[in-house]
């Protein structure tokens, strides 16, 4: 069975500009979870959903921030104008159903905002 | 008070010992609870999930919840050099919509 997909895998960008990430979760699943992890910290929930609908983005930025999950599948997480203190990793995890069921993660994007 | 704390560590512990990670969180009605282990570089993986009071027992790994504590911890028994890595404690909180709250995890080394 094929994990969760992210990509890319880095990214450096410089503060103002816009950025992109990609995640496809594992087939079948259907609740999708967008986590920050800044260095040092435990990951933070961003957004989720379940098929294409938003369950939670209270702790989405969303001045800056935006997701969408078009289809109920695939998942795109934007920054636009990016921060410094954006620089984090940004993990995906998606679930089968429940948010009480195991969440497996994807490898993460790495970003650096100079 | 953080919804979910640990000690960041280091934990360092000698190779056969005992290893026990603790996590207090603040969520009196969280009913689920999870140990997650994180290598550097890497993802979270799930490799404990405890629900109700007591002990649970998998391999070298056992997972302690005392709700009226508000307390969760893991032990490893026989460490290994292989353990060494960042356990993040996770609590499914029921404040709003369910979510997982995670702490900011215990970086643990075993010493050969």
């Amino acid at each position: 069975e094929a994990g969760v997909a992210q990509s890319p895998r880095y990214k450096i960008i410089e503060k103002r500009q816009s950025v992109a990430f990609w995640c496809n979760p594992i087939s079948g699943h259907a609740t999708l979870y967008w986590y920050q992890q800044i260095l040092g910290q435990g990951p933070k929930l961003l957004i989720q959903f379940q098929n294409n609908g938003v369950v939670d983005d209270s702790q989405l930025p969303k001045d800056r921030f935006s997701a969408e999950r078009l289809k109920g599948v695939d998942s795109t997480l934007k920054i636009q104008p990016a921060k410094l203190e954006d620089s984090a990793v940004y993990l995906c995890a998606s679930s089968l159903w429940a948010v009480e069921e195991t969440q497996y993660f994807g490898p993460g994007t790495r970003l650096l905002v100079l | 008070q953080k919804e979910v704390e640990q000690n960041s560590g280091p934990l360092s512990v000698p190779e056969g010992a005992i290893a026990s990670l603790n996590c207090t969180y603040s969520d009196r009605v969280s009913q689920s609870f999870f140990w997650y282990r994180q290598y550097s570089g890497k993802s979270p993986e799930l490799i404990m999930s405890i629900y109700s009071n007591g002990d649970k027992e998998d391999g070298r790994f056992t997972a302690q919840l005392n709700k009226a504590s508000q307390y969760v911890s893991l032990l490893i028994r026989d460490s290994q050099p292989s353990d060494s890595a960042t356990y993040l404690c996770a609590v499914m909180t029921r404040q709003g919509a369910q979510k997982l709250v995670f702490g900011q995890g215990t970086r643990l080394t075993i010493n050969p």
